[in-house]
């Protein structure tokens, strides 16, 4: 079945750091594949999504390719703030939006 | 915030019991999803209602059922609980095949 796996965490940057979360994939078919976000004591939201090959989704500072060869689609954001300390997870769907195959989530926190 | 509302926001039960966990939708959003984030885990799909009538459903159990209301307000039921249901439950709604929004979910534990 479709599986997602991603980074273990958690991940403690400074400021103004590099951000890498790597994410991989196991589907059937052509997934659309997600970056979601839970800042604490709040709901999942998306944070971006691409739907295609070599499709960018960029949202915020985030980038991530969706990359077929590699079933990969790994989170990129230059610089962090502190206000980017949240658990991301990689999320893919084979029909459309739902229903969301989760990784486990990655937890970042970034100090000043 | 999303727009959709999940209640109670916390909640303690004991084995066997039942549970009854509410989900109001954005609105005009006719399809409502429930997730399971057991902790320290990804979110796993429990079941989806489109229109009142259930849409797909994921790996869990008869004793997990829910509802859709001509609303489109949701409920979540689990019968004859168990200590591994201890987790958030999330509620996302969405608007045909778009984008989902969720709640900030129902943190349930079983003693």
């Amino acid at each position: 079945g479709n599986s997602v796996t991603q980074m273990e965490g958690p991940v403690t940057l400074s400021e103004e750091a590099f951000l890498t979360i790597n994410c991989t994939y196991t589907a059937t078919g052509y997934p659309s594949l997600f970056w979601y976000v839970q800042y604490p004591g709040e709901g999942l939201q998306l944070l971006l999504k691409a739907t295609k090959a070599d499709d960018k989704g960029s949202n915020k500072g985030f980038e991530a390719t969706y990359r077929k060869e590699t079933t990969s689609f790994h989170l990129e954001k230059g610089s962090v703030q502190v206000s980017d300390s949240a658990v991301y997870f990689c999320a893919l769907s084979d029909q459309g939006n739902t229903p969301l195959v989760f990784g486990k989530g990655t937890r970042l926190s970034v100090i000043a | 915030e999303t727009g959709v509302t999940q209640s109670p926001t916390h909640l303690i039960k004991t084995r066997g019991q039942q549970v009854t966990l509410r989900c109001s939708s954005q609105s005009g959003h006719n399809t409502v999803s429930w997730y399971q984030q057991a902790l320290g885990q990804g979110p796993q799909f429990i079941f989806q209602y489109y229109r009142e009538e259930e849409n797909g459903r994921g790996n869990f159990p008869p004793r997990f059922s829910g509802l859709q209301f001509p609303n489109y307000s949701s409920e979540l039921n689990v019968n004859a609980l168990e200590l591994d249901d201890s987790a958030l439950y999330l509620c996302a709604s969405q608007e045909g095949p778009g984008e989902l929004f969720f709640g900030e979910g129902s943190r349930l534990t079983v003693l």
